[in-house]
């Protein structure tokens, strides 16, 4: 039973579409979030998410979109997908707000390329 | 601005023997620094944390020391298993504010050799 669980693993898809990566946690945790791991492997926050707040990095383009519909769940929407989009995002989420000593928990990756 | 740094890309150890990675950070509202540890083709997985308030940490083989002053802290791992061969991302946690997420250094690949 994965705990943080991200569909597709892999996604190929042209420039300009529009695409959805999902998330799940099964983990009971209160926030999640989504990564980014760039070409130069760089693990970057791009958005945190609990019942009450969306905390968004500010360097993220505003085509993408997280959604949830549940506390398990945390969607991830791209719009107009262009070249540079392509990376490896990660799902994760942690019990409280903070990490702290727990630390947060992963998911698997969704290897996006755009071409 | 790299926050957390990782200066060495790859380390290679011989088994049974102590795997020490480094890691320097210039941010100093972070209050707790993790260390994970990832495979190809899976997502990081948390190995061990260390507060700020401390100086170290050790959970069975992993300790992790702080230094505060020098902005440094250290993952040790002994005795190093071939299990141990992956990517160990070192990451700082801010207090308060921001998106409450990590900021992850670039990782060291650690290989162990037999």
């Amino acid at each position: 039973d994965t705990a943080v669980s991200q569909t597709p693993k892999y996604l190929v898809t042209q420039m300009g579409n529009d695409k959805s990566i999902k998330c799940e946690q099964n983990l009971g945790h209160d926030t999640m979030y989504w990564y980014k791991q760039d070409s130069k492997k760089f693990l970057k926050i791009m958005f945190s998410y609990n019942n009450k707040e969306l905390i968004i990095n500010e360097t993220v383009p505003n085509r993408f979109s997280p959604k949830s519909p549940d506390k398990a769940h945390l969607n991830l929407h791209i719009n107009s997908l262009e070249l540079g989009d392509s990376a490896v995002y990660f799902c994760a989420s942690s019990q409280a707000p903070w990490g702290g000593n727990y630390g947060y928990t992963f998911g698997s990756g969704t290897r996006l390329t755009v071409v | 601005d790299q926050q957390v740094k990782q200066n060495s890309p790859s380390l290679s150890v011989q088994e049974g023997r102590i795997s020490i990675l480094n890691c320097d950070y210039t941010n100093s509202m972070f209050d707790y620094f993790l260390w994970y540890k990832k495979y190809p083709a899976e997502g990081p997985t948390f190995l061990i944390s260390i507060s700020s308030i401390k100086d170290k940490n050790e959970d069975g083989r992993f300790t992790v020391f702080l230094n505060k002053s020098a902005k440094h802290l250290s993952l040790h791992i002994v005795p190093s298993q071939p299990g141990d061969s992956a990517v160990y991302f070192c990451a700082g946690k801010e207090s308060g504010g921001g998106a409450d997420g990590l900021t992850f250094g670039k990782g060291t690949h650690l290989i162990i050799q037999p």
